[in-house]
């Protein structure tokens, strides 16, 4: 059964860098039909999509965090990670790897995320 | 972006009746290439990650009860659980896979 795990530091100071890694146990992080993806969610509120990496590196960010965002995998250690540049209180927000499985259709990419980490709660302050 | 819509967005239904909630989508998230709902719904219950229920606007998940169903296409879907159990108490989010980014509804809160 696949499992996901975050694991990340709790607590960020503003215009820092939030690093986010999640493990992946009970399947490879090679297989060729998902990508990897990170979901956050503000305390309260709902999802927002951040990005999504395939094991090759290929990734697919969110315009409005791309210049912030990058997304990484490591393939000997069958995990992926997040980083977060220059974050803001805005940032604060539980937040969720998850398997982004791919739609199967030929020249298409990912779809529905499943299953999801348990999650891991990120402050930002000061 | 494609903006998701949900409605309503809390409903309370009573035991073993049918919870219906709806979501629209901004624009068409049905492909003409491929003929298919580019369109997924989750379950989120308390204290919990978000679950997947349903893929391809009608697809349900492996291990999830056939109480569950989705219908809907282009624009408009629907969610029905037709017999309500206490268990199904949760926030329930659409989502779009048609076009990157891919985006969520605000949530629907579903209580007894």
């Amino acid at each position: 059964q696949l499992q996901l795990q975050e694991s990340g530091p709790g607590l960020v100071k503003p215009s820092e860098t939030l690093s986010l890694t999640c493990a992946v146990s009970g399947g490879s992080i090679t297989s060729t039909s998902y990508y990897w993806g990170w979901i956050r969610q503000p305390p309260g509120k709902g999802l927002e999509w951040i990005g999504s990496i395939f094991y090759s590196g290929h990734t697919y960010y969110n315009p409005s965090l791309k210049s912030r965002v990058t997304v990484s995998v490591d393939t000997s250690k069958n995990q992926f990670s997040l980083k977060l540049s220059s974050v803001t209180a805005a940032d604060t927000a539980v937040y969720y790897c998850a398997r982004h499985v791919m739609t199967l259709i030929r020249g298409e990419g990912p779809g529905w995320f499943g299953p999801w980490g348990q999650g891991t709660l990120l402050t930002v302050s000061s | 972006d494609i903006v998701m819509t949900q409605s309503p967005d809390s409903l309370a239904v009573s035991l073993g009746e049918r919870a219906t909630i709806n979501c629209r989508s901004s624009q068409s998230v049905l492909s003409s290439s491929t003929n298919k709902n580019y369109f997924s719904w989750y379950q989120q219950r308390p204290g919990q990650p978000p679950k997947l229920l349903i893929y391809w606007a009608s697809t349900r998940e492996s291990g999830v009860p056939d109480r569950f169903s989705g219908g809907g296409s282009g624009t408009d879907f629907t969610l029905t659980i037709s017999s309500l159990r206490a268990e199904d108490v949760a926030v329930y989010y659409c989502q779009q896979y048609l076009t990157v980014p891919f985006t969520f509804g605000q949530g629907t809160k579903l209580e007894i």
